[in-house]
């Protein structure tokens, strides 16, 4: 099966980097999203690699690494409003968009 | 209003009822959809409309019932569910279905109860 794995959980502190990371299998691989989502909240799209490397929106950057199966999303300056869960979510070629199970992510003073 | 918005936001009935989601966009997305969120389980697709024809449909049991009047609304008729059922329901629109960069835009979501 086409599975995406997540850690459940992770804690960080205010001001410090955390990177999340996310693997899949690469058969038919054709783009990797990242989304936030806050307590009964929607989730919201932060990003999306479709080739490999390093991209940067603010605070937050999202890797790919295709021929790896393997993606990260790294948050700096951590701010307690990023204290949510983040989804992984990988589409491939046969409009399938699989979802990992989301990461928790606790923001500590 | 903008975005995509559900009602209602917290359902509770019981395994006898008859009730119905909805969500609404005003993005002008061609597809729409409804996902099922259970606590620390990845989003399940469950159906899928695009251009207001039912494209997929994930072997969600016959109890939940889904239906598109047009592009810019969508339903999930409940009726005779199970306390299994008991999740947050998530509707979403994307510009059309495709495999590439289609960004979802969800809904805040509908929180259902089965007693």
């Amino acid at each position: 099966g086409q599975n995406i794995d997540q850690p459940t959980e992770m804690t960080a502190t205010e001001g410090a980097i955390v990177q999340i990371n996310c693997t899949y299998q690469t058969s038919g691989f054709n783009g990797l999203f990242w989304y936030q989502q806050h307590a009964g909240e929607a989730p919201t799209f932060l990003s999306y690699n479709v080739l490999d490397g390093l991209e940067e929106k603010g605070r937050f950057s999202s890797f790919l690494s295709r021929s790896k199966g393997y993606s990260y999303l790294l948050l700096k300056e951590l701010q307690m409003k990023d204290s949510a869960s983040y989804l992984c979510a990988v589409i491939y070629s046969n409009y399938q968009l699989i979802w990992g199970a989301g990461t928790k992510l606790i923001i500590k003073p | 209003e903008t975005g995509v918005t559900q009602t209602p936001r917290h359902l509770v009935m019981g395994m006898t009822n008859k009730k119905s989601l909805k969500c609404e966009q005003h993005l002008g997305h061609n597809a729409m959809y409804w996902y099922k969120q259970s606590a620390k389980k990845p989003l399940e697709l469950m159906f899928v409309y695009s251009l207001e024809e039912r494209v997929e449909n994930n072997s969600v049991p016959s109890r939940f019932s889904p239906e598109c009047p047009n592009s810019s609304h969508l339903f999930l008729h409940l009726h005779t569910l199970q306390p299994e059922d008991s999740a947050l329901y998530l509707c979403a629109s994307s510009q059309d279905r495709g495999a590439g960069a289609n960004v979802l835009t969800f809904g805040a979501g509908s929180r259902l109860t089965v007693l």
